[in-house]
């Protein structure tokens, strides 16, 4: 079992919807990330919370807003997104960003937009 | 910039068979080296991690040592099983940007059994 969880596990929504991606630790750790997935490649990092502040937005398009309310939940709010941006959403936590701490994954929420 | 070359996939293997992912790394002083798998249908698990150059990491028969001479970092087990089919990615992050953590662009092992 996962220690980090994500829900809803499938999300199919259209290009005018908006809709919340949810994610849980209870490790006690003070990083917390957003990564996407497309089929065949590595995750690619969005966004990085360091003790619940945004320290890493990696250029991300504005249709993509996390959100950090409190040190085990991250939140990515989705809103007018492209089909494009069909992909499997991981989020990850670590202990803190020192560069031996691992990243814990949870098993993803597969997006759809259509 | 930093970067992780892994051998291209996808590799297929009978059950039993002996085990190399080779990872090699480009990188600016000592960077940590990973290596996670991610099995279908799940988010990537740390496999093995190793911190300095000569470190073994070892977990579920893999193994990996952090060869700095060579900037390799390959992965290894004596025997595979069917249930080690998935995707390894080898990785890496710096102290000055832990961060941001570089992947390899992943190797698919399927093995018969």
């Amino acid at each position: 079992d996962t220690e980090v969880t994500q829900t809803p596990k499938h999300l199919v929504m259209g290009m005018t919807n908006k809709k919340s991606l949810k994610c849980e630790q209870h490790m006690g750790h003070r990083a917390m990330y957003w990564y996407k997935q497309k089929a065949k490649k590595p995750p690619e990092l969005m966004f990085v919370y360091s003790y619940e502040k945004l320290s890493i937005n990696e250029s991300v398009p504005s249709r993509f807003s996390p959100e950090c309310p409190n040190s085990s939940l991250l939140n990515l709010h989705l809103h007018a997104l492209q089909p494009e941006d069909s992909a499997l959403y991981l989020c990850a936590s670590s202990q803190d960003r020192d560069r031996g701490s691992p990243l814990h994954f949870g098993n993803g929420t597969r997006l759809t937009v259509t | 910039g930093d970067s992780v070359t892994q051998m291209e996939g996808p590799v297929t293997l009978s059950e039993e068979a002996f085990l190399t992912i080779n990872c090699t790394y480009t990188a600016t002083g000592y960077p940590s080296l990973f290596w996670y798998v991610q099995y279908p249908g799940e988010g990537l698990q740390l496999l093995l991690k190793a911190t300095k150059a000569d470190d073994k990491g070892s977990n579920k028969g893999f193994e990996a040592t952090y060869r700095k001479e060579t900037t390799s970092f390959h992965l290894e087990k004596g025997s595979v099983q069917v249930s080690d089919s998935a995707v390894y990615f080898c990785a890496l992050s710096q102290y000055s940007s832990a961060s941001k953590i570089i992947f390899g662009s992943g190797t698919r092992l399927s093995i018969r059994p």
